[in-house]
């Protein structure tokens, strides 16, 4: 049992560049949420699913897209990285069942 | 405005020594209220949480917390530190409705001397 895994660990990307952030949880979570780190803003989300086919914005979605094809797997998509972009991205999720949400190791993502 | 607030940036104790971490909430509902820890370079990882019942909640590694509803509070405490508890402490309320948004603090940051 992984739990929640996270890939890549570190990034750095050129602005206008695109990438795709990787997450998966082998808990069978319904429920999963992208949120970014940044100094002195603490953690915001950016987007989250509730299954499969089921996407919604969070409070900073803007330069994201998100997918969620499977239960296990929830990537995440900047198409035209900007450098206010550059943050630690971390991956949660949770069964619908409990309140309680698992995070993930974290993507730190640097863009120049 | 739901808010947390975490007074303290920055804490240093000795090895040993008992440790209290303030939180403070703002949250119209009865909220759901967690403490998380990040590690150096390591992901969140959940200490407690508290959504109802009795008010001290106990977590892992010797933590506890307590909500004080009168005070909009849930500060974290362990009675004896040890040096491996180093880390940035993370509070959070929220976690319920479709979007399950957890409102975050900007986290204190512990460092422990020996």
């Amino acid at each position: 049992n992984a739990g929640v895994t996270q890939t890549p660990k570190f990034q750095v990307l050129k602005t206008g560049q695109s990438m795709t952030l990787q997450c998966a949880q082998d808990m069978n979570h319904e429920y999963m949420s992208w949120y970014r780190q940044d100094p002195g803003m603490g953690l915001r989300l950016i987007h989250y699913s509730v299954g499969a086919g089921i996407t919604d914005q969070g409070e900073v979605p803007n330069g994201y897209n998100v997918s969620r094809s499977t239960t296990e797997d929830f990537p995440l998509r900047l198409l035209s990285a900007a450098p206010s972009q550059t943050s630690v991205y971390f991956c949660a999720s949770s069964s619908l069942a409990s309140d309680t949400q698992y995070f993930g190791p974290g993507t730190r993502l640097t863009v120049l | 405005a739901q808010s947390v607030t975490q007074p303290d940036i920055h804490i240093t104790v000795s090895e040993g020594a008992s440790l209290e971490l303030r939180c403070n909430y703002s949250y119209g509902a009865t909220p759901y209220l967690f403490w998380y820890v990040q590690s150096p370079g390591q992901g969140l990882q959940l200490l407690l949480k508290y959504f109802s019942g009795d008010t001290l909640v106990q977590g892992i590694k010797g933590f506890e917390a307590e909500f004080k509803r009168s005070q909009s509070s849930f500060n974290l405490r362990k009675p004896s530190v040890h040096w491996s508890d180093a880390a940035e402490y993370f509070c959070a309320v929220g976690g319920i409705g479709n979007n399950r948004k957890l409102i975050w603090g900007l986290g204190t940051s512990l460092a422990v001397n020996p």
